[in-house]
């Protein structure tokens, strides 16, 4: 497996409490991505960085922000957590020259909002 | 914007029995990845098809790409209980970014 980290990988929160996701990598991997994985709608991407600083919005990206301040660390900010964003978070890393190659996946962080 | 339909949702199979799931696009593709899925798990990676009418084995995976390139397949002959998850097709937007199918989850019966 790629060198992917999520943390933390559980994490109940309450309504309103800002959240946020850390994803490690240790392939100096180019791309990174953050997704979100709900029962019947497969992964959903909400952001995106194509280098540090270098970010951009997925599908659905409302309610979400990111930063990459260094190459290995991908974060991902619920500034007031909602019901709707309970979830399992996925952070994926490619290395490739294009956006769509291959996508190696840390093993996800299930969030629950209360 | 893309959109891919991945069917069925569900599978139940006898182990030895056959697993086909389907993805459709109503648009021409310019490539088409899949990943499996443990319960659990995280996506990982299988194959990815780029060319009109490609078919590529792994063992008792068979993958295609349609000749229109706007479906694929996914084919596991005599399913075995490592095979259980969920089979994802992914696929390239207009702005250069995965979309995912819903998967489709094998399921072994006891």
């Amino acid at each position: 497996d790629a060198g992917i980290t999520q943390s933390p990988r559980h994490k109940v929160t309450e309504t309103g409490t800002p959240v946020t996701l850390r994803c490690h990598q240790t392939e100096n991997h180019r791309y990174m991505y953050w997704y979100r994985q709900d029962p019947g709608h497969g992964l959903r991407l909400i952001h995106y960085s194509y280098g540090v600083k270098d970010t951009d919005k997925g599908e659905v990206s409302d309610g979400y922000s990111v930063s990459r301040s260094k190459t290995e660390d991908f974060l991902l900010t619920l500034e007031s957590a909602t019901s709707s964003q309970t979830s399992v978070y996925f952070c994926a890393i490619s290395g490739g020259l294009l956006l769509t190659d291959t996508q190696y996946f840390g093993p996800g962080t299930r969030l629950t909002v209360l | 914007g893309q959109q891919v339909m991945q069917i069925p949702q569900y599978q139940h199979v006898q182990e030895g029995e056959d697993f086909t799931t389907y993805c459709n696009s109503s648009t021409t593709l310019s490539n088409i990845q899949w990943y499996k899925q443990r319960p659990g798990g995280h996506p990982v990676f299988l194959i990815q098809l780029v060319k009109s009418g490609e078919v590529k084995k792994q063992k008792r995976l068979t993958f295609q790409f349609g000749e229109a390139k706007k479906n694929s397949s996914l084919h596991i002959t005599a399913t075995q209980t490592t095979d259980v998850g969920t089979y994802f097709c992914a696929v390239m937007d207009s702005n250069y970014q995965l979309i995912w199918g819903a998967g489709t989850k094998l399921i072994i019966k006891p």
